[in-house]
């Protein structure tokens, strides 16, 4: 069966420090994957989304960024964080028409 | 483009009562509908719908689609304080991301 891991689970960092999250899928090859971040007590807002190894597309122009180096691995990453930036960090996996979530990391940007 | 339009935004029930959670859409390449349950997590799978009229059930939650109107139905039965959440509708469309609903709160008090 799959399943999808993301760590940490939890994160605080300062404003202008550096951010990776990392997000892997275990039990299927060559899945979509998705970084969504949800603003407390707000809907769901898709960040990024990758196809296949190194195919990223982004939906909103921020300072955030995403890499996929490898088929089942999706990378959220920031050069400096902004206050802006805390929040709910979710990735997700799809194949055919199913979309899966991993257990989400809650980001305070302090 | 793409849209999806739920209704009620929130909404407050005693326990035992049972509740009808509505999704509209807009789809120029329709795939599938899915619901979401989501407490204070990440959201989890409920059901996927392809056709239209076949009820899909899973305990005291049932959900059905109308292709034709363009909804879907969520149902509770017999609430409990346990199915308080937000519930997402998600509409499945080409190979582009999941567009999902902003939502509805559902509150259960005892």
């Amino acid at each position: 069966s799959q399943t999808i891991h993301q760590w940490p689970a939890t994160l605080v960092q300062p404003v202008g420090s550096p951010l990776s999250l990392e997000c892997t899928v275990e039990g299927t090859s060559n899945p979509n994957l998705y970084w969504y971040r949800q603003a407390a007590g707000r809907g769901l807002q898709l960040l990024f989304y990758s196809v296949g190894i190194g195919q990223i597309s982004s939906e909103v122009p921020q300072n955030l960024s995403a890499s996929r180096p490898q088929d089942r691995q999706f990378i959220l990453s920031s050069k400096k964080l902004l206050l802006s930036d805390s929040g709910f960090y979710l990735c997700a996996w799809s194949a055919r028409h199913e979309q899966y979530f991993g257990p989400g990391t809650r980001l305070t940007v302090t | 483009e793409d849209k999806v339009v739920q209704s009620p935004l929130s909404l407050v029930v005693h326990e035992g009562d049972t509740v009808t959670l509505n999704c509209s859409y807009e789809v120029t390449n329709f795939r599938s509908l899915l619901w979401y349950k989501q407490e204070k997590k990440a959201p989890t799978f409920l059901f996927m719908l392809t056709s239209s009229g076949i009820e899909k059930k899973s305990g005291r939650l049932s959900s059905i689609l109308d292709k034709k109107e363009l909804f879907s139905i969520l149902n509770i039965t017999a609430t409990q304080t346990g199915d308080s959440a937000v519930y997402l509708c998600a509409l499945s469309s080409g190979n582009t991301p999941l567009v999902f609903g902003k939502g509805t709160r559902l509150s259960v008090i005892a």
